[in-house]
């Protein structure tokens, strides 16, 4: 069936990395994505990995991959305020065409 | 290179009027989907549009619809509103080509219902 799951909240401290994770059990996933939603503001692509890849890395953004565990992890360097937001991730997969399955988000909050 | 466009930001209706929202894609893409976004349900898939086709239907009453031009603009409408419908509507923009995958989606109509 199609479900993704995230934790609801992370805090960190300026400055340290956050890592948002996600599992999901759809094994015909063909590619993940992350997305960032700011207040009263749509979703913004941050990236994507297809499913057969295990790492992508985007300067401060890291996304690692496990297949097998079915789990996809977002990782922040040097985390600032402005990363404060709603961090989504969701899966596309073969025959869904570009229909997304979301998780429910992680909420994000930076402080100093 | 301009962004995804979706008109009108803000709409109030009243329970049983209709609604028309716009969702105009990045220029050259040729996929447009559909979402709605709930504090409770998320954000659940309504449907998805290619070249004036539609190719995939979330799970939602027959009151809401789209449509897909031919410059790939694509409407929505939802007819005899419900209190439930209030909701953010983002519509994503999609290449259409095997091999770009990347979904850029808009600023969202806020719809809300009274």
């Amino acid at each position: 069936g199609e479900d993704v799951e995230q934790s609801l909240f992370l805090s960190v401290r300026e400055g340290d990395s956050s890592v948002i994770n996600c599992t999901y059990t759809d094994s015909s996933s063909t590619y993940l994505y992350w997305y960032k939603q700011e207040p009263g503001a749509g979703l913004q692509l941050l990236t994507y990995i297809f499913s057969n890849m295990d790492m992508k890395q985007d300067q401060r953004l890291t996304v690692l991959l496990n297949k097998k565990d079915k789990h996809l992890s977002l990782r922040i360097a040097d985390t600032q305020t402005g990363d404060s937001a709603i961090y989504f991730c969701a899966e596309s997969f073969s025959g869904g065409y570009n229909k997304l399955i979301f998780g429910a988000g992680t909420r994000l909050a930076v402080h100093p | 290179k301009a962004g995804v466009t979706q008109t009108p930001r803000y709409l109030i209706k009243t329970r049983g009027q209709q609604v028309t929202l716009s969702c105009s894609p990045i220029s050259g893409h040729r996929s447009v989907s559909w979402y709605q976004q709930t504090p409770g349900q998320g954000l659940q898939f309504l449907f998805e549009y290619f070249s004036e086709t539609q190719r995939n239907k979330g799970n939602f009453p027959g009151r809401f619809s789209g449509r897909q031009f031919s410059n790939s603009r694509s409407e929505m409408n939802v007819s005899t509103l419900e209190l439930g419908d209030s909701a953010l509507y983002l519509c994503a923009s999609i290449p259409g080509t095997s091999v770009e995958n990347e979904q850029f989606f808009g600023p969202g109509t806020r719809l809300t219902v009274l």
